[in-house]
């Protein structure tokens, strides 16, 4: 267990449609990363949040947003999706400072668009 | 940005051999090598990483060396087991700022066989 939660673990949903997922971080983690993979495209960064500020952007599509709470969970949030957006979508967190940059990731969610 | 590239995408050996997966990346501003290993299902789980101050590291059966004049690096797994089969992941980091963001290879199937 990596201390990184990631809920729900499965998500199917229609095209169209807008979900959420949620991240809760290590103990003491500030930095939240979220990857999506796909068979083809490997571990994609979408984006990085440290201490709720945006820090770093991937290739995170426009349809999809983020953030990061005071209580540091964070959410990504996808909208409008589309058949091609179906992908294991990962969190990851780490301390955040660059002595210490080991990032732990969750379990997953699936995401199954239909 | 930074872009990583690792081969081979397939890996098959026979148990007891070495295996060799190698990485370029681009930025020479990177200065942490992580190395993941991600079973079917599962999440990546750092195996052994490497700073830009240190040439080579050593961890039990795996070891990763690291050029940073060309710009690669690559894990060695030695005396290779069934359990090692898996898809690992190179990445490399560089820190704007002070806060790290991987950008990781495609990945590289492992299978050993028995």
């Amino acid at each position: 267990d990596s201390g990184v939660t990631q809920t729900p673990k499965h998500l199917i949903t229609a095209t169209g449609q807008r979900v959420t997922l949620r991240c809760s971080p290590r103990s003491g983690d500030l930095s939240v990363y979220w990857y999506q993979q796909s068979l083809d495209q490997g571990l994609q960064f979408l984006i990085h949040y440290y201490n709720g500020e945006e820090r770093a952007k991937g290739n995170i599509l426009e349809r999809f947003s983020a953030q990061q709470f005071p209580d540091l969970h964070s959410e990504l949030n996808l909208s409008s999706l589309e058949l091609g957006d179906s992908a294991l979508y990962f969190c990851a967190s780490s301390v955040g400072l660059d002595r210490n940059t080991e990032a732990f990731f969750g379990q997953g969610t699936r995401l199954t668009v239909v | 940005g930074e872009n990583v590239e690792q081969h081979p995408s397939t890996l098959s050996v026979q148990e007891g051999d070495s295996a060799v997966i190698k990485c370029t990346y681009s930025d020479s501003a990177s200065n942490y090598f992580p190395w993941y290993k991600q079973e079917l299902g599962k999440r990546p789980q750092l195996i052994i990483d490497i700073r830009s101050n240190v040439g080579e590291k050593k961890d039990q059966r795996i070891a990763v060396t690291l050029n940073k004049t060309a710009k690669h690096f690559s894990l060695h797994i030695t005396e290779t087991q069934p359990e090692d089969s898996a898809v690992y992941f190179c990445a490399a980091s560089n820190p704007p700022s002070g806060y790290s963001t991987l950008t990781f290879g495609k990945g590289t199937m492992l299978l050993v066989s028995p």
